[in-house]
């Protein structure tokens, strides 16, 4: 049973283009988490969806940043006109559709840099 | 903002067990406590959970004293690969959110 599955695993973006990544669940799961991670800080949680559904974008900026989990697909975290600011870890997690005390799995994150 | 309070930093000899210590003195009763851990850059680690009673699997043990203001997660015999920052962190469970605080970061020894 592969885990969470993030790509790139690295990228590379100048200022002013867009970042694109994707994040595959474990099988059977329907619930994604997006994370960033800033340098030398610890992990903020960005948003939460199910399929087709966001259920919980409180902690995503603003501007620029958006995010889908399509009925098909992975899920994709996008990031327009990215600024240096943007450069972080970007994780993503994954669970089942359950209620209770249930774990949360991380990928391996998407490393973005922008110069 | 984070729920729990950790010390920012411990020490433990390979070997010898870890007792990491944390405090959330304001957790509801339908509430859990998680610990997962962050190696390095990696993604992070689930290692358990609880809501009331003690719990242990392969990794570790989790006590959570009687009136669940406080907890202790026990690696019973760390090794340099356990050399990591762990984070307390209280949620209602199912879908809920994780929020991470500054963690505690544990340094094993040979």
């Amino acid at each position: 049973n592969a885990g969470v599955m993030q790509n790139p695993r690295h990228l590379v973006r100048r200022r002013g283009q867009e970042a694109r990544l994707r994040c595959s669940p474990m099988k059977g799961h329907s619930h994604v988490y997006w994370y960033r991670q800033l340098p030398e800080e610890g992990l903020k949680f960005m948003v939460y969806l199910q399929k087709e559904n966001i259920i919980d974008e409180s902690g995503m900026p603003k501007e620029r940043f958006s995010a889908e989990f399509p009925k098909e697909g992975p899920s994709i975290l996008r990031i327009q006109q990215v600024v240096r600011g943007d450069s972080a870890a970007y994780f993503c997690a994954s669970s089942p559709p359950a209620t209770g005390g249930y774990e949360q799995y991380f990928g391996p994150g998407t490393r973005l840099t922008v110069t | 903002d984070a729920k729990t309070t950790q010390p920012p930093s411990m020490d433990c000899a390979e070997g010898r067990a870890a007792n990491l210590p944390c405090n959330h003195s304001t957790i509801s009763g339908n509430e859990y406590v998680y610990w997962y851990r962050q190696i390095h850059s990696q993604g992070p680690q689930y290692i358990i959970h609880g809501l009331k009673n003690n719990e242990t699997n392969e990794m570790a043990s989790l006590i959570i004293t009687e009136d669940r203001k406080s907890s202790t997660l026990i690696l019973p015999h760390a090794t340099l690969r356990d050399t990591a920052v762990y984070y307390c962190i209280v949620r209602v469970g199912g879908t809920d959110k994780l929020i991470f605080g500054t963690g505690t970061r544990l340094q094993v020894f040979p």
